[in-house]
């Protein structure tokens, strides 16, 4: 299968701080990656859908101008939380859509604490 | 619209037991269905997906999964659990959108805890 990484896996940052995330498709390329935020011990939900040279798609009731997202290459999204506080603390995780598998390939994860 | 539920949150098991995780959708066209397995702090490893064909589907790590159509549910199941299978599981369908990509819709997910 595709593998596809996230960095940084933790970050630790001060409220009012912004913090960049990248998901990187390494050996496929994506023209949608989806980026979802995870609460503890419940379900993944997606915050928005990220297209190569367009702009990304959110879903109801997320902030696009806190969570900015970019797709500027096909093997590489980023997310942005800007002016983080505390109540953005979360684990989020990104994935890649491979449309020759049929699936999405998920990365690893980034735990964000704002402190 | 499509939605997924998973009844079981939890799902306490003796190791070397048989186990089902059940899983029933609702869709008004046909759907891809999968699922995942997420360890703690890590992100999700798909067990195994269902595109068409068998309705039987084999994953990794022993486990299968049956599509039935006419329940609509796609339950996951292995013979014999071993420790290492403790974990959260998902259970997920997508669904084709403009643009030619797949958008996944996840169930609430089930925790699956092995004793000794």
């Amino acid at each position: 299968g595709a593998v596809v990484s996230q960095h940084p896996s933790r970050v630790i940052c001060k409220s009012g701080t912004s913090v960049k995330i990248e998901c990187r498709s390494l050996d496929f390329q994506a023209t949608t990656m989806f980026w979802y935020r995870q609460f503890p011990k419940q379900s993944l939900m997606l915050m928005a859908t990220s297209n190569e040279g367009s702009k990304a798609t959110y879903e109801q009731g997320v902030e696009k101008d806190k969570f900015l997202i970019n797709h500027a290459s096909l093997t590489l999204s980023t997310l942005t939380v800007t002016s983080a506080h505390p109540e953005d603390s979360s684990f989020y995780i990104c994935s890649a859509d491979s449309k020759a598998y049929n699936e999405q390939f998920f990365g690893p994860g980034t735990r964000l604490t704002v402190l | 619209a499509q939605s997924v539920t998973q009844l079981d949150s939890q799902v306490p098991v003796f190791e070397e037991a048989p186990v089902e995780l059940r899983c029933n959708y609702s869709s008004s066209v046909s759907v891809y269905l999968f699922w995942y397995v997420q360890y703690p702090n890590q992100g999700l490893q798909l067990l195994l997906k269902y595109l068409s064909g068998s309705t039987l589907v084999k994953g990794i790590n022993g486990f299968e999964a049956e599509f039935n159509k006419s329940q609509t549910s796609f339950h996951l199941r292995k013979p014999s659990v071993h420790i290492s299978d403790t974990a959260e599981y998902f259970c997920a369908v997508n669904l084709p959108f403009t643009g030619g990509g797949n958008k996944l819709t996840f169930g609430t997910g089930t925790q699956l805890k092995v004793e000794l």
